[in-house]
């Protein structure tokens, strides 16, 4: 199983609609992360969470909400999806160690690929 | 103007050439380079990490970031189709110990290694 899991894998929606992407890890890791992916304009950041009482925005949060339901499950939630958050989404966690040290390691998801119609 | 800016390609080679993939900045608070690689329908994952000014070397892949021109490289060298990928190169600053995955990210190139 990976380590990294997020579903749905893809989700068509229409303009108006709450989706809700929902990823879950056992890497035990405590920071976790929403990322959106569009083509030319690579990942930007979305939210990112400490861990479960710590969330911050990103660079994009407009749009957006999350829930950090344990350590290990971070949800991602639009709840009113327009056409222009059509996008691959991705979820990351990160060891806080590798913070430290700024290794800059994020451990991604495989990816969920929303279309809002 | 974007913070970190990558050439788009998309990049095709034939196997066996040396491939250049380059990013470049604006932001002079930037210390750690890194790169990530994403195969098709999957997620990135990190293939190179790099502090500061230098060279860093892990088999056929080389990192190259040069601070003084707001410049980092990734050199691939007899490259074999199983390097076909999206490269992605991202970035952070020093902030103390308190770091969190805040990475910049460039655009991404596509790279294509034919037989």
């Amino acid at each position: 199983d990976a380590d990294v899991t997020q579903t749905p894998r893809n989700r068509i929606t229409k303009t108006g609609k709450r989706i809700m992407l929902e990823c879950s890890q056992t890497k035990g890791h405590d920071r976790m992360y929403w990322y959106r992916q569009d083509p030319g304009l690579g990942l930007r950041l979305i939210y990112y969470s400490f861990d479960v009482k710590d969330i911050n925005k990103g660079e994009i949060s407009d749009g957006y909400s999350v829930s950090r339901q344990a350590q290990a499950k971070f949800s991602l939630s639009l709840e009113s999806a327009i056409p222009n958050q059509t996008a691959l989404y991705f979820c990351a966690t990160s060891d806080r160690l590798a913070g430290l040290l700024n290794t800059g390691e994020l451990f991604f998801g495989e990816g969920s690929r929303l279309t809002v119609l | 103007q974007k913070e970190v800016e990558q050439d788009p390609g998309p990049l095709s080679v034939p196997e066996g050439a040396i491939v250049s993939l380059n990013c470049t900045y604006s932001n002079s608070a930037f210390q750690y380079f890194m790169w990530y690689r994403q195969y098709s329908r999957k997620g990135p994952e990190l293939l190179m990490y790099t502090y500061s000014s230098g060279n860093k070397e892990d088999g056929r892949f080389t990192a190259q970031v040069d601070k003084s021109s707001k410049y980092i490289s990734l050199f691939i060298r007899d490259s074999q189709p199983s390097d076909s990928a999206t490269y992605l190169c991202a970035m952070t600053a020093r902030d103390g110990g308190t770091s969190y995955g805040k990475l910049t990210f460039g655009q991404g190139t596509i790279l294509t290694v034919h037989p």
